[in-house]
């Protein structure tokens, strides 16, 4: 039973298309997370959601817009792809009020390429 | 700004012998710390954490050391086995919304 699951696993697709990103967890936990590692290999936070409510918006463009129609499901819409956008993206999860030593619980993640 | 930072990309051990990952900091506001493995293709797993109260934290054969005044941290691995062989990410929590800042990570090869 995968605790996190995100889909597709891969994604390649043209500069300018508009794609989502799934993800779930069936771990009843209230935090939700979107982290994007980038060609440097750092782990950078984009987005948090606790039961539904968007609490972390990092600096990202608003062509990525993240929807949360329940507090088990986190998505990521992104609009007009730019070959930027290539990253691997990673759904997390965390009981309420951690991130501290409880950390995360991620997804395997979803390469994105754009071309 | 990179907040946490793994100057070490990479790190080849002997099987057995000790693997010591590193981890700087800038934020004195941190207040927890984490390390995380990764396998390629699938998503970072929760390792090793310690409170900014303590300065060591010890779980089997891996040990975290914490020290404030350096804004240091370290992972050790006693003994090291080829199954540890992955990319080891620091982590740590300004407890901001539960926000993780990461490393870049260091990638361990144990050799047989």
């Amino acid at each position: 039973d995968t605790a996190v699951s995100q889909t597709p696993k891969y994604l390649v697709t043209q500069m300018g298309n508009d794609k989502s990103i799934k993800c779930e967890q069936n771990l009843g936990h209230d935090t939700m997370y979107w982290y994007k590692q980038d060609s440097k290999k750092f782990l950078k936070i984009m987005f948090s959601y606790n039961n539904k409510e968007l609490i972390i918006n990092e600096t990202v463009p608003n062509r990525f817009s993240p929807k949360s129609p329940d507090k088990a499901h986190l998505n990521l819409h992104i609009n007009s792809l730019e070959l930027g956008d290539s990253a691997v993206y990673f759904c997390a999860s965390s009981p309420l009020g951690t991130g501290s030593n409880y950390g995360y619980t991620f997804g395997s993640g979803t390469r994105l390429t754009v071309v | 700004d990179q907040q946490v930072k793994q100057n070490s990309p990479s790190l080849s051990v002997q099987e057995g012998r000790i693997s010591i990952l590193n981890c700087d900091y800038t934020n004195s506001m941190f207040d927890y710390f984490l390390w995380y493995k990764k396998y390629p293709a699938e998503g970072p797993t929760f390792l090793i954490s310690i409170s900014s109260i303590k300065d060591k934290n010890e779980d089997g054969r891996f040990t975290v050391f914490l020290n404030k005044s350096a804004k240091h941290l370290s992972l050790h691995i006693v003994p090291s086995q080829p199954g540890d062989s992955a990319v080891y990410f620091c982590a740590a929590s300004d407890n901001q919304g539960g926000k993780l800042i990461f490393g870049q990570g260091t990638e361990l090869s144990v050799k047989p």
